[in-house]
Formats: C-alpha cells, sequence, structure tokens
C-alpha cells in the first residue's frame, strides 16, 4: 500500500524560513509533488521532484531523496499570505497512475 | 490556463435527496477524478476515470456513484445522501502520466456539501 507522512501543524514568524518535512512509502514512485491549500480553497501546484536532489522556484524549494523516501518543502522569506495548508503527494504507478495524498501541514505564519 | 470548473460551490439536502454534483475541465484530460476533504482525513479519492465510459472505484465509493459520457465532464451522484457525506467535494484532472511538472492533478474550486 501507500502511506505518506507530514507534521501537522508548524508555526513560523514572517520573514523567516520554514521547512515542512514529508515521508512516503510506495511501490510504484513516479513523481513527488507538492501543494499549497488556503482555507476553504483547492489546493494549487507548486512543485515537482521526480529525480533526487533540489528544485527551486523563487521563495520556495523542493527537495527529494528516493532512497530515504523523504522530500521537504522549504518557503523563505516568509510572508502572511503564505499561512495555508501544504499537501506531499505521490504519484504511483502501481495505483493506476493516481495521486497519493499526504494529511497536509498547516502553517501558520506570525507577524 | 487549466481551468476545472464545479458547478456548484455550496449545496444544501436534505437526507435521502438525490445529488448531482458536476465538474467541466477545459483542457482535454483524460483522467478525472472525485475527492472528498474533511478534517484530519486529508483528500481520499471517490472515483476516477481514465477515458469517456469508463469508471473505477477510489477508496472510499460507497454511496456514490459517477458518470463520464462527454471526455470534459465528470459527474459525482449521490444517490441517497446522508449526513456522513456532509463534506468538501474536489474534482479534478490530469494527463496519463507522462513525466515532468505536466504531470501534476488539477483541482476545481471544490463544492461544500451540508447534507441536513
Amino acid at each position: 500500500g501507500q502511506n505518506i507522512d507530514q507534521p501537522t501543524e508548524m508555526t513560523a514568524t514572517e520573514g523567516a524560513i520554514v521547512q515542512i518535512n514529508c515521508t512516503y512509502q510506495t511501490s510504484g514512485f513516479n513523481g513527488l509533488f507538492w501543494y499549497q491549500q488556503h482555507a476553504g480553497e483547492a489546493p494549487t501546484f507548486l512543485s515537482y521532484n521526480v529525480l533526487d536532489g533540489l528544485e527551486e522556484k523563487g521563495r520556495f524549494s523542493s527537495f527529494l531523496s528516493r532512497s530515504k523516501g523523504y522530500s521537504y518543502l522549504l518557503l523563505k522569506e516568509l510572508q502572511m499570505k503564505d499561512s495555508a495548508s501544504y499537501l506531499c503527494a505521490v504519484r504511483d504507478k502501481n495505483y493506476g497512475q493516481n495521486f497519493v495524498f499526504g494529511p497536509g501541514t498547516r502553517l501558520s505564519v506570525l507577524p | 490556463d487549466v481551468k476545472v470548473t464545479q458547478s456548484s460551490r455550496y449545496l444544501v439536502k436534505r437526507t435521502g435527496e438525490k445529488v448531482f454534483l458536476e465538474c467541466v475541465q477545459d483542457m482535454d484530460h483524460e483522467n478525472m477524478f472525485w475527492y472528498r476533504q474533511d478534517p484530519g482525513l486529508g483528500l481520499r479519492l471517490i472515483y476516477f476515470s481514465y477515458d469517456v465510459k469508463m469508471k473505477e472505484k477510489g477508496d472510499i465509493p460507497e454511496g456514490y456513484s459517477v458518470s463520464r459520457e462527454k471526455k470534459e465532464r465528470f459527474s459525482l451522484i449521490l444517490e441517497s445522501a446522508s449526513t456522513n457525506q456532509t463534506s468538501m467535494y474536489l474534482c479534478a484532472s490530469s494527463w496519463p502520466s507522462t513525466g515532468g511538472p505536466g504531470n501534476t492533478i488539477y483541482f476545481g474550486e471544490g463544492s461544500w456539501l451540508t447534507v441536513v
């Protein structure tokens, strides 16, 4: 089966850096995705990793280690608007190419 | 930009009513999905479809059915709504897996259903 774990909640201060971790177990790994979801809204795509290493996209970076089943999302220069839930998801070849989502990490950015 | 449109943003229905949630995507995606999202439980897959007239059960299909008569449209049906189906329902679409960031899934705005 598949399993994805993330911390439930995190708090950080405006201007700081925060790292949100994600561990996964899946038999047919075919990409790891991070989504941002503001309260009451749909998730929106943030980043994608399929090979090991760091992908940088402005203030957001995502890292993947396939051998460890581990990823993190790094948010720099935090802004109040970054307060949201962050969902880690894996696309699984052995799950009909479907997406398996983690429970999400609710990030609160404080002034 | 990909657009996934859900017909109703907020609905209130009575127990036992038949409920239709409609979803349309404009990117010619083969794959379409219905999820529900509940606090503490995350996103759970109800049904998905890889092509017109095709449907597959997800992790929690009980109490639901789906219809895909046209490629761009995927409907979720609650045959007899119950209070435990009060939730946020998200429709989504994607390409078949091709690799790259385009491998992602696109979500609609969500439909908040309350069953009383």
